[in-house]
């Protein structure tokens, strides 16, 4: 059984400019949240798609948006990226959107910018 | 709103000691209490939770985490710290109206002396 993975693994962009980043779910998961983690601290949630729907939305502007698609995978965009912007970015999966379902993490995208 | 504070960004301690890492949480509902380890370019994986039920929850690699409602609290505890212990660790909440949405707290970096 494939776990959740992630691409690309790291990423450098500069201010102002757009970034996808993908994620493919574990076989059998129809629910991804995406997270941010700044460098020391914790993540925090940024939103959640539920059989490509958005399902929940965390404290970010717009210009952070996603999609799911029909085999589940997703991706997150990022427009007009700012310098706050750099950090590790988690995927994490779940067989459904209930609240205490375990969540399988990936290994995040490292973004920076420049 | 809830939210998780973890007492002590960095603990240390000697193989064979006692690990104790702290979690104190906020919540006007009854939550649902996680532990994640995070080992260097990796992702997050969950020790244990805790949902209902009994409030002493086992996990892997040998931890534990007792939910004390009286104190707000969901410490995890290992009797003995092994090398391969040293990590990142966060707890998180939840709670059945969140659809999933983690709160986490800024992280124990554990080390392990030998």
């Amino acid at each position: 059984e494939t776990g959740v993975t992630q691409s690309p693994t790291h990423l450098i962009k500069t201010r102002g400019q757009q970034v996808t980043l993908r994620c493919s779910s574990q076989s059998g998961h129809n629910t991804v949240s995406w997270y941010q983690q700044a460098l020391g601290q914790g993540p925090q949630f940024i939103f959640q798609y539920y059989r490509e729907e958005e399902n929940g939305r965390g404290n970010f502007p717009p210009r952070f948006s996603g999609l799911q698609f029909p085999n589940y995978s997703s991706e997150l965009n990022v427009n007009a990226l700012e310098l706050d912007d750099s950090a590790l970015y988690l995927c994490a999966s779940s067989p459904d959107r209930g609240q205490y379902n375990e969540q399988f993490f990936g290994p995040g995208t490292r973004l920076t910018v420049l | 709103a809830q939210s998780v504070t973890q007492l002590g960004s960095h603990v240390s301690v000697s193989e064979g000691a006692l690990v104790l890492l702290r979690c104190n949480y906020s919540s006007s509902v009854p939550p649902y209490l996680f532990w994640y380890v995070q080992y260097p370019n990796q992702g997050l994986q969950l020790l244990l939770k805790y949902t209902t039920g009994a409030t002493l929850v086992k996990g892997i690699n040998g931890f534990e985490a007792e939910f004390k409602k009286s104190e707000t609290s969901f410490h995890l505890t290992k009797p003995s710290a092994h090398m391969s212990d040293a990590a990142e660790y966060f707890c998180a909440v939840t709670n059945y109206n969140q659809g999933g949405k983690l709160i986490f707290g800024q992280g124990t970096e554990l080390s392990v002396k030998p």
